[in-house]
C-alpha cells in the first residue's frame, strides 16, 4: 500500500516499551486538541481528544497532556504494540467557526519486536 | 455502523484532465468535510459542509476545483483541469454535528496521480 509520511521524524520502539509523541501547536486561540492514528493506505483514526481546560485525559493504553503555556500537546501510549505503528498527527480546533481542524506535520511510530 | 465511504480507491489521470471524487458521509451525520493530503503532510480542509450549505471553503482552489452536497448527504469533489501539484490523497470525513469539538471520522481516501 502506499506509504503516508515518507519524510516524518521517526519514532523508534522496542515492542512493550512506552512511547511519547510531541507536537508543537501554533494558534494560542486554539482551545481543543485532537491525536489521529494513519496506517498506510488508510485514512485518519480518532484516537483521544482534550480540550483547552484539561492538562491531561486518560484512554485506553493512551494519555494526552497539554502544556498551554508552551503550547505542546503530547501523546503518551503505553505498552507499546506492533498494531500501533503508525503515522501519527496532532490537530488543533480553532476557537470560533465551525469545527475547523488544523493537522500538523505527523510523527511516524515504528515499534520493533 | 457503517464508516465513510469514498470511491474511487486510485485514479491516474494526465494533466488537463478532470476527475471526480465521491463521498458518502456516516449515516445522519450533518457535517461533512473534503481534505487534501500531500505525501508526507498532514490533512489539509479544502471545504466544509453544513447540511448541503458550504460554511468554509476558504482553502479550496476554486477556478478548478469544486464540490457539491446537493441532497445534505453524499457528495462530490471535482477538480477541472487537473494540475501535477494535485496528486494527493484526496479525503472525506464526516461529523455528527457542525459542533466544536465533534470528532471527525475518515474515510480511507481516493489517491490521485496526475501524470
Amino acid at each position: 500500500g502506499e506509504s503516508v509520511g515518507l519524510h516524518l521524524p521517526t519514532l523508534s520502539v522496542q515492542e512493550g516499551d512506552n512511547s511519547i509523541i510531541n507536537c508543537a501547536y501554533s494558534n494560542s486561540a486554539s482551545d481543543y486538541f485532537i491525536w489521529y492514528k494513519q496506517e498506510s493506505g488508510k485514512g485518519p483514526q480518532f484516537i483521544i481528544d482534550i480540550r483547552s481546560n484539561m492538562d491531561k485525559r486518560q484512554g485506553q493504553r493512551v494519555t494526552v497532556l497539554l502544556n498551554k503555556t508552551v503550547k505542546h500537546l503530547s501523546l503518551q501510549i503505553a505498552a507499546t504494540q506492533p498494531g500501533d505503528s503508525a503515522v501519527y498527527f496532532c490537530a488543533e480546533g480553532l476557537s470560533g467557526g465551525y469545527n475547523k481542524l488544523i493537522f500538523g506535520a505527523g510523527t511516524r511510530l515504528a515499534v520493533h519486536p | 455502523e457503517a464508516g465513510v465511504a469514498q470511491s474511487p480507491r486510485y485514479k491516474i489521470i494526465e494533466k488537463r484532465q478532470s476527475v471526480a471524487f465521491w463521498c458518502n458521509p456516516i449515516s445522519g451525520h450533518a457535517t461533512l468535510y473534503w481534505y487534501q493530503q500531500i505525501l508526507g503532510q498532514g490533512p489539509k480542509l479544502l471545504i466544509q459542509f453544513q447540511n448541503n450549505g458550504v460554511v468554509d471553503d476558504s482553502q479550496l482552489p476554486k477556478d478548478r476545483f469544486s464540490a457539491e452536497r446537493l441532497k445534505g448527504v453524499d457528495s462530490t469533489l471535482k477538480i477541472q483541469p487537473a494540475k501535477l501539484e494535485d496528486s494527493a490523497v484526496y479525503l472525506c470525513a464526516s461529523s455528527s454535528t457542525g459542533g466544536r469539538g465533534q470528532p471527525q471520522h475518515f474515510g480511507d481516501g481516493t489517491r490521485l496521480s496526475i501524470l
